[in-house]
This record gives structure tokens, C-alpha cells and sequence, in this order.
């Protein structure tokens, strides 16, 4: 049980276009997303947390309109990379929080952003 | 602000040794307090969490952690190293206060093994 999926696994894009990752948990349902960023050989930085219904809040230095996240049902969270630049290249990874309690996080196997 | 500090950002032992990683925390109130295992390429798996009760926690793969709140740490431990084991460790907190259980990680450590 608790299985996040995450796609696509990997992408490359051109740089000026806009990628779209998806969240998924399986076998549960999830008020609460976290979206992760992860450098090479670093650790998980926390972009936003995402609710089911609500905007999403951003942590401080992620730029809200750069990084679009949509929390449309209790089982998907979205988050649309817009205007891609080479900076942005990077290991995207979500996690969820069951619904009614509990605070653990199950991850994503992440995704494996590359922009040319 | 709450902050996690791992000791060590690569660590090597040589296969049935002794396995320590180092994990401090910076909050006064004890957090709830989490291992997470990551293997190359992919996401974060959890080994083991304390969130109250016995402060040695047990985890999966033969890892388990002990809680000391007098010296504000949750080490990682197992008694005999796997070459499987090698891989990133990521000790994390989360504060009990927080509605959205906001996860704060510490830097990792790499833990590689040898025959």
C-alpha cells in the first residue's frame, strides 16, 4: 500500500517550452502533496506544498508562476515547469501525506528534468 | 528555524562492519524524526521513524535508530554491513506543531561499502 507514482519518469525538452510532471497516489488518498527539487549529489529541497482544492504555498525563493502547481483531486497534483531554461534541469520529486492524519510522507520515484 | 545536520556527507565501511550515520537536530521541542534510504534514480524510501514511545526504533533492512533527547540526535545504526546497502541516507524532521507536516532534510550521507 501507500505507492506514489510519478510521470514521466525522465524528460528532455527544448529550452522556452513548458513541462508538465504528475503525482499520483495509487492506493490512497491524499489531502496533502509536497513537491521536491534535488540537485546532483544534494539533498531535497521543499518547493511547495500542495493541497487538494487550494492554491498551493510556496516556500520562500520558488517562484509561484515559474512552477505551476495544480492539486485538481485527492489522488493528483500537477506541477507544469513553465518557460523551461537549463537552470531548471533537476530531479523532481513528489511525495503525499495520507488523508486524515498521520505525518508521513510517501515519495515519488521522482523525475529526471533535462533542459537543452 | 529548525535545521538537521548530518555528519559525514560520505561515510565507508567494509561489508559485516558496524554501520553508523550521524543525525543532530536544531529544535528544543523534539520533533518527529525520520530515516529515508535513496537509491540512484530514485525517489526516497523510509526506513524507520520515531514519533513517540521507545526511543530505539527499528526499521527495515536490519536498520534501526535510537532517539536521545539530551543530545538531540537520531543516529542511524545496523550491526553488519550489506553491500545492498549501499546508497544516500537522508535524516529528516518534521515539527509536531505543523499543520502540513512540513519534512526538513538533512545534507545526506553517502554510505558505500566494500568487500
Amino acid at each position: 500500500g501507500a505507492v506514489v507514482s510519478q510521470h514521466p519518469s525522465w524528460v528532455i525538452c527544448k529550452s522556452g517550452t513548458s513541462v508538465k510532471i504528475e503525482c499520483r497516489s495509487l492506493d490512497f488518498q491524499a489531502t496533502t502533496m509536497f513537491w521536491y527539487r534535488q540537485f546532483p549529489k544534494q539533498s531535497l529541497m521543499l518547493m511547495a506544498t500542495s493541497n487538494e482544492g487550494s492554491k498551493a504555498t510556496y516556500e520562500q525563493g520558488v517562484e509561484k508562476d515559474k512552477f505551476l502547481i495544480n492539486h485538481a483531486s485527492l489522488t493528483l497534483s500537477t506541477l507544469t515547469v513553465t518557460s523551461a531554461h537549463p537552470e531548471d534541469s533537476s530531479f523532481y520529486i513528489c511525495s503525499a501525506r495520507l488523508a486524515g492524519g498521520g505525518n508521513e510522507q510517501f515519495f515519488g520515484p521522482g523525475t529526471r528534468l533535462t533542459v537543452l | 528555524a529548525q535545521s538537521v545536520t548530518q555528519l559525514g556527507s560520505h561515510v565507508s565501511v567494509s561489508e559485516g562492519a558496524l554501520v553508523l550515520l550521524r543525525c543532530n537536530y536544531s529544535s528544543s521541542v523534539p520533533p518527529y524524526l525520520f530515516w529515508y534510504v535513496q537509491y540512484p534514480n530514485q525517489g526516497l524510501q523510509l526506513l524507520l521513524k520515531y514519533t513517540t514511545g521507545a526511543t530505539l526504533v527499528k526499521g527495515i533492512n536490519g536498520f534501526e535508530a535510537e532517539f536521545k533527547k539530551s543530545e538531540t540526535s537520531f543516529h542511524l545504526t545496523k550491526p553488519s554491513a550489506h553491500m545492498s546497502d549501499a546508497a544516500e541516507y537522508f535524516c529528516a524532521v518534521s515539527d509536531r506543531a505543523g499543520g502540513y507536516n512540513k519534512l526538513i532534510f538533512g545534507a545526506g550521507t553517502r554510505l558505500a561499502v566494500h568487500p
